[in-house]
């Protein structure tokens, strides 16, 4: 089956740029998501790509899409403490999302 | 907005008894409603995908006489977790999506249940 993997933990210092990294298997998503899970809640949307495309920005937010080596990344510029949280990719797979395993985001001052 | 609700937001019960989880859209309509399960520091799993109108579609591995799904509008959904046992212990999280998705398969997220059966 469909298998997307992250890396578990990324520390970073306040103002620092943060790249979240993401693989995944399947070659015929449709989209590609990135999502923020705060401590005991649920998660949030942050931005999505259209598997056609190589890149998309949003404010903060980029998101690079390497289709050939089924790799997606998303890069947080001047990343703040407000920004730790679990980030979790996702693959768009059908009709169901496939969650990574998440990557813990820590900034520190 | 697109907001989905999760009630209750903790829940403690005895092993045995059985526990139910309701997930509202509260301002859009939802044809597909998902249930997802999370351990601690870990991803969500997906356990079934809930359709108005119709019966859920389990994934393999997931008890469906155990996690007992209905939805019965375009707006709700319950998970009832029947005889509850500890390793049933868990983050349980809905999510919905909106009627005109479309091809886009945005699901808006519920704020979690936290289920600890003692």
């Amino acid at each position: 089956g469909e298998d997307v993997e992250q890396s578990l933990f990324l520390s970073v210092r306040e103002g620092d740029s943060s790249v979240i990294n993401c693989t995944y298997t399947d070659s015929s998503s449709t989209y590609l998501y990135w999502y923020k899970q705060e401590p005991g809640a649920g998660l949030q949307l942050l931005t999505y790509i259209f598997s056609n495309m190589d890149m998309k920005q949003d404010q903060r937010l980029t998101v690079l899409l390497n289709k050939k080596d089924k790799h997606l990344s998303l890069r947080i510029a001047d990343t703040q403490t407000g920004d730790s949280a679990i980030y979790f990719c996702a693959d768009g797979f059908t009709d169901k999302l496939i969650f990574g395993t998440g990557t813990r985001l820590q900034v520190f001052p | 907005g697109a907001v989905v609700s999760q009630h209750p937001s903790w829940v403690i019960c005895k092993s045995g008894t059985s526990v139910k989880i309701e997930c509202r859209s509260l301002d859009f309509q939802a044809t597909t409603m998902f249930w997802y399960r999370q351990f601690p520091k870990q991803s969500l799993m997906l356990m079934a995908t809930s359709n108005e109108g119709s019966k859920a579609t389990y994934e393999q591995g997931v008890e469906k006489d155990k996690f007992l799904i209905n939805h019965a509008s375009l707006t709700l959904s319950t998970l009832t977790v029947t005889s509850a046992h500890p390793e049933d212990s868990s983050f349980y999280i809905c999510s919905a999506r909106k009627f005109e998705s479309g091809t886009y398969n945005e699901q808006f997220f519920g704020p979690g249940t936290r289920l600890t059966v003692l």
